[in-house]
Order: C-alpha cells, then sequence, then structure tokens
C-alpha cells in the first residue's frame, strides 16, 4: 500500500486565489481527517469524515474553508480566497476503526 | 470538549540519558493516548499507544505511562540517541469518535 497520498507537495500562491489540496486514503480506511499545523498552535483538527460524511467540521477556520469526500478513494480541501494566514503545512490522514491514524506527507502551503 | 496540554515545548539531553515528556487531559471520558514522532520535515507517525485499561506500556526504549486519576500520561525515552531528535505530539481520544485532540508538541534534541 502506497500509505495516504497527498497533493501537491508545495503550493505558493497569491493572497486571494483559490488552493486545492487533493488526499487519497489508504484503501479501506473509512476515517479521513484533514489538520493543519502552525509553529503558533501546533496540529490543529480541522475535519474529519466517516465514510465520506463529515463528521466534525468545528475547526474549520471560517466559511473561506471547505472539504469535501465525493468517494471513499478522494478529499479535497479548498481555501477561497486564500489569505497570507493560511500559510501552514495541511496534512491529510485517514485511520480504520481503530483510532490510529495514518498520515500522508503533508502540503506546504504559502500564501503570498 | 478535549484539551491536551503538554510540557516542556523543548527538551534538550545528552546522548545516553533518559526524556521524559508529561501531558495533561481534561476529558474524563478519553480512553486512548497515542504518541506521535514527526522528524524535521516528514509527517507524524504512530510511535507508542495507551488504553486506558492499562497503567503502563514499553516497547524497547520508550515507554508510556498512564494515570487516569490525575489525568495525565507520560512518554519516556530510555539510553536516547541522535535519531531520536524529533517533535512529539501527545493526543488523547475520548471513546465512541475518532477525534484526537493533539498536544502542541514538544522538540527533543539529542546532543551526541
Amino acid at each position: 500500500d502506497a500509505g495516504v497520498i497527498q497533493s501537491p507537495r508545495h503550493e505558493v500562491t497569491e493572497m486571494g486565489q483559490e488552493v486545492t489540496l487533493r488526499c487519497k486514503p489508504i484503501s479501506g480506511h473509512d476515517y479521513l481527517f484533514w489538520y493543519r499545523q502552525t509553529m503558533m498552535r501546533g496540529l490543529e483538527l480541522l475535519i474529519y469524515f466517516n465514510n465520506n460524511v463529515p463528521i466534525d467540521d468545528s475547526g474549520m477556520p471560517e466559511d473561506r474553508f471547505s472539504a469535501k469526500m465525493p468517494n471513499a478513494s478522494f478529499s479535497t480541501l479548498k481555501i477561497q480566497p486564500s489569505e497570507p494566514r493560511d500559510s501552514a503545512v495541511y496534512f491529510c490522514a485517514s485511520s480504520l476503526v481503530h483510532p490510529e491514524q495514518f498520515f500522508g506527507p503533508g502540503t506546504r502551503l504559502t500564501v503570498l | 470538549g478535549e484539551n491536551v496540554e503538554q510540557h516542556p515545548s523543548t527538551l534538550s539531553v545528552q546522548e545516553g540519558d533518559s526524556a521524559v515528556i508529561k501531558c495533561t487531559y481534561s476529558d474524563s471520558a478519553s480512553n486512548y493516548f497515542p504518541w506521535y514522532k514527526q522528524e524535521l520535515g516528514k509527517r507524524p507517525q504512530l510511535i507508542i499507544d495507551i488504553r486506558s485499561n492499562v497503567g503502563e506500556k514499553k516497547d524497547q526504549r520508550i515507554a508510556v505511562t498512564l494515570n487516569k486519576t490525575a489525568k495525565h500520561f507520560s512518554l519516556h525515552i530510555t539510553e536516547t540517541q541522535p535519531e531520536d531528535s524529533a517533535v512529539y505530539f501527545c493526543a488523547a481520544h475520548s471513546g465512541g469518535y475518532q477525534k484526537v485532540t493533539f498536544g502542541i508538541g514538544t522538540k527533543l534534541q539529542v546532543i551526541p
């Protein structure tokens, strides 16, 4: 298994642009998580899905952020419009019923 | 919701010495406590975990202890090696949900 796959690995964009981050979870995992990591706030859970259904999005910072999971093998996190304070590393993780989470390599986002 | 506090934020030890990282949690219903290691520029990876029905768990040079009454748990690394240098995150998980709340992280530096 290739593990959790994220793309792109690096994204540099200008303020106001739309950013779309992508994630492919481990096959068979039925939970998917999106995290944001910054030096100041550490690892923050943004949203998580179970069987493609969003369960808890209380960590999504504001309406500029949205996440979808159209099927069991794909999820997106979209920021529109992006702002410099959105610069961070965004991780996707997946898990089975057992709570151990397997993280993807992350997407380093820089908003200029 | 759950609140996890972790300290110290940074820790430097001489190679061969022991390192201890401590975490406290607020939700008495939490019943699963994983520890993740994140090397520089890499993804977090689970290194050890403990469930609430166990007081201590050991895996080679790594051990975790849990005190449910006091609501705190600790990571112990013995005979530290330079490759132990990383950021370590504790986390707490409430039963019935996959949502895990992470501590802020501890940057461990092992000095050769």
